[in-house]
């Protein structure tokens, strides 16, 4: 089944403490993105890749880093969280960024720094 | 500054009774123009995508309409299965921002029998 996978689903923390949220998927997509979903903001781009190795920054990238070392799998990694980052994250893909391609969402991590 | 704004932000209809929902954008040349449903909790649903003024879709109940300032999403007898959040989103067609998507706030539809 095609589909983009986000792990873990739930998540609770504490400031400071690094975390990942990984996302993978079976598609042979070029581009993935990560977005933050907030009451009353909607959803906000964080960072996008136009394929391995090609990252960019959104709208709100400040406090979040990624990475794209293979195709299928683009991490979202916050070094140091705050509770500002407190929020529900969805990781997208489309074939390529070259076409008007519709994007595919995960299933979305709902993450909750304390 | 590229900008999509929804309107209204939340709608109520009877079942069976049609309406639209209003996605207005301003961005220097689009690429395409995209409709997405939600469900609570759940990641966004692709419903559409609209490439050019004049271009319509449908999928069941749902059609799509484009202009070159706005999109509409006519709802045409709906049910209570079509209650859901309506997100609009479009991509520039620039260089630099090539592969952004910028998304409105979305337009809650509840549909009560």
């Amino acid at each position: 089944e095609a589909q983009v996978t986000q792990n873990p689903r739930y998540l609770i923390t504490v400031t400071g403490k690094k975390l990942t949220v990984t996302c993978s998927q079976n598609m042979n997509h070029e581009y993935m993105s990560w977005y933050r979903q907030d009451p009353g903001l909607g959803l906000r781009q964080i960072y996008y890749s136009m394929n391995v190795e090609v990252t960019d920054k959104g709208d709100v990238p400040e406090g979040y880093k990624v990475s794209r070392k293979e195709k299928r799998n683009f991490p979202l990694i916050l070094e140091s969280p705050s509770p500002n980052q407190t929020s529900l994250y969805f990781c997208a893909s489309s074939l390529s960024y070259r076409g008007n391609y519709e994007q595919y969402f995960g299933p979305g991590t709902r993450l909750t720094v304390t | 500054e590229d900008q999509v704004t929804q309107s209204p932000e939340a709608l109520r209809l009877q079942e069976g009774e049609s309406s639209s929902l209003n996605c207005s954008y301003t961005v220097s040349g689009l690429r395409g123009l995209f409709w997405y449903r939600q469900d609570p909790g759940k990641g966004p649903e692709f419903l559409f995508t609209l490439y050019s003024a004049g271009e319509e879709k449908e999928k069941e109940r749902l059609k799509a309409t484009l202009t070159k300032k706005e999109s509409f999403l006519h709802i045409t007898a709906p049910k209570p299965e079509d209650s859901a959040t309506y997100l609009c989103a479009v991509q520039a067609d620039r260089g630099s921002t090539l592969g952004r998507l910028y998304f409105g706030r979305g337009t809650q539809l509840t549909v009560w029998p």
